[in-house]
């Protein structure tokens, strides 16, 4: 199957600096990417949509100032979270989508844990 | 805009035996996917099963089935012959059937254990 990777699996920063996630589709193309942010035993919230040379589309509650996300190319989409605080830590995954093989399939990556001290 | 409802928090099961995960949706439209995914402990997200809302047919994996009630718009998974490595996190999951980008819908999940 398709494999998605994300870099790093885990990251402890200082409240303050930006850290910037990996998100990358290694045997396939992907158009469209998405982000993703989950607590301890809870849903997959829904961050943003990605798509490859535009600009991401967020949802509603989520601020782009603070989650910067590129997806410069078919096979790697960033999310940068800047200036980071303690409530920013998190679970973040990505998911890309494939544009050939199984239809509206989406392929996870295996998160990141981001801890903001 | 779609929901997806998980109503029972937790599950157990008794290794061998067969249980079933609960997911309800709604949704105004006639085409669309619904998935169950496993998140287990390492919290990487698994595609369990998938269904197309056209078809008629319940899916099934392996050990995994699904129940597709379209008009009660009911999509239940049963797990056969429960293993130790089932023990997991569930989410049922609702995609447009329309536009390339749809995104996925997921419920609030349940957490299957299972007693050896």
């Amino acid at each position: 199957g398709a494999v998605v990777s994300q870099h790093p699996s885990w990251v402890i920063c200082k409240s303050g600096t930006s850290v910037k996630i990996e998100c990358r589709s290694l045997d396939f193309q992907a158009t469209t990417m998405f982000w993703y942010r989950q607590f301890p035993k809870q849903s997959l919230m829904l961050m943003a949509t990605s798509n490859e040379g535009s600009k991401a589309t967020y949802e509603q509650g989520v601020e782009k100032d603070k989650f910067l996300i590129n997806h410069a190319s078919l096979t790697l989409s960033t999310l940068t979270v800047t200036s980071a605080h303690p409530e920013d830590s998190s679970f973040y995954i990505c998911s890309a989508l494939t544009v050939t093989g199984a239809p509206n399939e989406q392929f996870f990556g295996p998160g990141t844990r981001l801890t903001v001290l | 805009a779609q929901t997806v409802t998980q109503s029972q928090p937790e599950m157990s099961v008794q290794e061998a035996e067969t249980v079933t995960l609960s997911c309800t949706y709604d949704t105004s439209e006639s085409d669309y996917y619904l998935f169950w995914y496993k998140q287990p402990p390492s919290r990487q997200m698994i595609l369990v099963i998938r269904q197309e809302a056209y078809k008629q047919q319940n899916a099934t994996e392996n050990r995994f089935s699904v129940n597709f009630q379209k008009a009660a718009k009911s999509f239940s998974l049963k797990i056969s012959d429960s293993q130790l490595g089932d023990a997991a996190m569930y989410f049922c999951a609702y995609r447009s059937y329309s536009g390339a980008n749809s995104k996925l819908t997921f419920g609030k999940g349940i957490t299957l254990s299972v007693r050896p």
